[in-house]
């Protein structure tokens, strides 16, 4: 198993711009984490869901953030539009079930020029 | 509001001496507490949680509820403990809701 699938591992992009963040979590897990890190806040959870339902969104910043997760084996984190303050390293992570160990893939450095 | 503080940003020591990294929360309920470790060029991964109460790469960590922490310890650091460390709750309610601290990086010097 390749663990958690992030794409793309680095995105450059200038303000204004739509921002599209993939996650594939590990097969069978039923829950997935998006988390932003940067050096002001460090790691802060932004959304999770649970069987593909939004559980917990108390962390998206605004309603320029959005996430989705249309199936059990994928899941969007979009910005739009992105600011320079977006910029930040991006995880996903996935468990069994909400309260099982997180599993993170290999995260997304932002960049908003 | 719940908080996980870990006051050191960069701990130095000698391979071969005892390394604490420390780890105070704040939550007025039944916490579970974790340790991530996040090696150079490699994923953040799971450590230890102190459910298991278990000794992961010679590292252990106690629960104190008395004193709110879930310090780190191991009493010989090997240069290949060199990494960022994390210490992370979550609420006895909120599932999987990992509340971070800040991290401390550790560096074992030969």
């Amino acid at each position: 198993d390749a663990g958690v699938i992030q794409s793309p591992r680095h995105e450059v992009t200038e303000m204004g711009q739509e921002v599209t963040l993939r996650c594939k979590p590990i097969s069978g897990h039923n829950s997935l984490f998006w988390y932003r890190q940067t050096m002001m806040r460090g790691l802060e959870l932004l959304i999770y869901f649970n069987n593909n339902v939004p559980i917990d969104d108390s962390g998206m910043p605004e309603d320029r953030f959005s996430a989705k997760m249309p199936n059990a084996s994928f899941s969007t984190l979009k910005i739009q539009p992105s600011e320079p303050r977006d910029s930040a390293v991006y995880f996903c992570a996935s468990s069994l079930g909400h309260g099982d160990e997180q599993f993170f893939g290999p995260g997304t450095r932002l960049t908003v020029l | 509001a719940q908080r996980v503080t870990q006051p050191e940003k960069l701990l130095s020591v000698f391979k071969g001496a005892p390394v604490e990294l420390k780890c105070n929360y704040s939550y007025s309920g039944s916490p579970e507490l974790f340790w991530y470790v996040q090696y150079s060029r490699q994923r953040l991964q799971l450590l230890l949680r102190h459910i298991s109460r278990e000794s992961i790469k010679g590292f252990t960590a106690d629960l104190n509820k008395g004193e709110t922490s879930f310090h780190l310890k191991k009493p010989f650091a090997q240069e290949e403990d060199s990494a960022m460390y994390y210490c992370a709750l979550i609420r006895g309610n909120q599932g999987g809701k990992l509340i971070f601290g800040q991290g401390t990086e550790l560096s074992v010097k030969p």
